[in-house]
């Protein structure tokens, strides 16, 4: 059965950090992944998506992930975090057996 | 505004009760979804539907009874739930459920249950 894992459940950081948060799924083939973000009292938001191509995708405010398919990693980047990413993500994945498969998300809290 | 509208927003009821959850989708999609999220736990998903017919449930107990008279609008009627069905439901939709064609999943903002 597919399944996400995201390791990271709550991360700390001051604004200017870098940060990274790690994704890996258990399936063999074929995958589509997505991060998404829900900021605090607002509803899941696409950060970005892989499908095919390049690894590395950039998404939204920043943010970009890249797919490692030998690792079966999807990990979500951002050079310098602001406040205003305080969020919890979310990664998921498509295998195209079943709908989308949510990791359990990691809340995200950037102090100022 | 996300495109997929749920309605209640919040809703208490008791374990008696029956109520429903209402979804609509303004993005002309042919699949609709139901997640569950509680807390520290993944998004779980419940039920799926494209094109007015189920794909998929994911083992829901039968106390979660969904409706999907159209591609537009999806319910989740609620009959003698139990405290710990108390959750934000939240429901979404997709242009289709074919991976093939790299669907993204839009979610409507959720309805907050309290099962009293």
């Amino acid at each position: 059965a597919q399944s996400v894992s995201q390791h990271n459940h709550h991360v700390i950081l001051s604004e200017a950090a870098s940060l990274e948060l790690g994704c890996n799924y258990s399936y063999g083939g074929t995958v589509n992944l997505f991060w998404y973000v829900q900021y605090p009292g607002q509803h899941l938001q696409l950060l970005l998506k892989y499908f095919s191509g390049d690894p590395l995708v950039k998404g939204i405010k920043g943010f970009e992930a890249e797919f490692i398919k030998s690792k079966f990693s999807f990990n979500l980047r951002k050079p310098s975090v602001q406040w205003s990413d305080t969020a919890e993500y979310f990664c998921a994945v498509d295998t195209g057996r079943r709908a989308l498969t949510f990791g359990s998300g990691t809340r995200l809290q950037v102090q100022p | 505004e996300t495109g997929v509208t749920q309605t209640p927003r919040h809703l208490v009821m008791g374990m008696t009760n029956k109520k429903s959850l209402k979804c609509e989708q303004h993005l002309g999609h042919n699949a609709m979804y139901w997640y569950k999220q509680s807390a520290k736990k993944p998004l779980e998903l419940m039920f799926v539907y494209n094109f007015k017919e189920q794909t998929e449930n994911n083992s829901v107990p039968s106390r979660f009874s969904p409706e999907c008279p159209n591609s537009s609008h999806l319910f989740l009627h609620l009959h003698t739930l139990q405290p710990e069905d108390s959750a934000l439901y939240l429901c979404a939709s997709s242009q289709g459920i074919d991976r093939g064609s790299g669907n993204t999943i839009y979610f409507g903002e959720g309805s907050w249950l309290t099962v009293v």
